[in-house]
C-alpha cells in the first residue's frame, strides 16, 4: 500500500529564515514518482516538482530545493530565505504503478511566514 | 493557456438536497480526476477518466455520487442526496496523455461544499 507521511502539521517562521518540510513515503513498487504541491489560500494545488524513483539527484530551483533519499524513503523540501508569499499548505504526494495512477497525498503542512 | 476551471467556487446546501459540480479541464488533456479534500487533509481520489471512460471509480461512493464526462472534455460530479459528511472541497485535475507516471496533474481551485 502507498502512504505519504508529513509529520509536521504546521510551521511558523520569520521572513528570510530557511525552512525544511519533511516527507516520508511508503511503496512496494520500484518505479514511482514523488511530487510536491503548494496550496495557497485561493485553494488550487500548484505543482512544484516531480521526481522519479531512479533519479536521486538533488534539485534546486531558485529558493526551492529538494533532497530525495531512497535509503530513508524521504523527499524533503527546503525553502531558502522564506518570503511572506511562501505562506501556504504544502503537500507531498506519491504516484506508483500499483496505485492505479492516482496521487496519494500526505496530510499537508501549513507554512506561515511572518514579516 | 487557461487552467482547470471549476464552478461554482462555493456551495451551501441543506442535507438531502442534490448538488452538482462542473469542471472544464485544460484543453487537450485526456485524463481528468475528481478528488475530495476534507478539512486538514490531503486530497483523495474519487474518480479518474481517460477521455470519456471512467477507468477508476473504486473510491466513488456510488450510492449517492455520480460523475460523467460526456465527449471526453467537461465533467460533472453530482451528489444526491447530500449528507453532512460530504462537506469538503471537491477538486478537479487534468493531465496530458493517457496512462504513464511521467506527467503531472494540474488542479483547479476547487468547489467548497458546505452541507447544513
Amino acid at each position: 500500500a502507498q502512504k505519504v507521511t508529513q509529520a509536521q502539521t504546521e510551521i511558523s517562521v520569520v521572513e528570510k529564515e530557511d525552512v525544511t518540510l519533511d516527507c516520508v513515503y511508503e511503496t512496494r513498487d520500484t518505479t514511482y514518482y514523488l511530487f510536491w504541491y503548494k496550496q495557497p489560500p485561493s485553494g488550487e494545488l500548484v505543482f512544484l516538482i516531480r521526481r522519479n524513483s531512479f533519479d536521486e539527484q538533488n534539485e534546486i530551483s531558485g529558493r526551492y530545493s529538494w533532497n530525495f533519499q531512497k535509503s530513508t524513503s524521504s523527499f524533503n523540501f527546503t525553502i531558502t530565505a522564506s518570503q511572506v508569499v511562501d505562506s501556504a499548505v504544502y503537500f507531498c504526494a506519491l504516484r506508483d504503478q500499483g496505485g492505479s495512477e492516482k496521487l496519494v497525498f500526505g496530510k499537508g503542512m501549513k507554512l506561515t511566514v511572518n514579516p | 493557456e487557461a487552467g482547470v476551471v471549476q464552478s461554482p467556487r462555493y456551495k451551501i446546501i441543506e442535507k438531502k438536497q442534490p448538488v452538482a459540480f462542473w469542471c472544464n479541464p485544460i484543453s487537450g488533456h485526456n485524463t481528468l480526476y475528481w478528488y475530495r479534500q476534507n478539512l486538514g487533509q490531503g486530497p483523495e481520489l474519487l474518480i479518474r477518466y481517460e477521455n470519456e471512460e471512467a477507468v477508476d471509480d473504486s473510491q466513488l461512493p456510488k450510492d449517492r455520487f455520480s460523475a460523467e464526462r460526456l465527449k471526453g472534455v467537461d465533467s460533472t460530479l453530482k451528489i444526491q442526496p447530500a449528507e453532512l459528511g460530504d462537506s469538503a472541497v471537491y477538486l478537479c485535475a487534468s493531465k496530458k496523455g493517457l496512462g504513464g507516471l511521467n506527467t503531472e496533474a494540474f488542479f483547479g481551485q476547487g468547489t467548497r461544499l458546505t452541507v447544513v
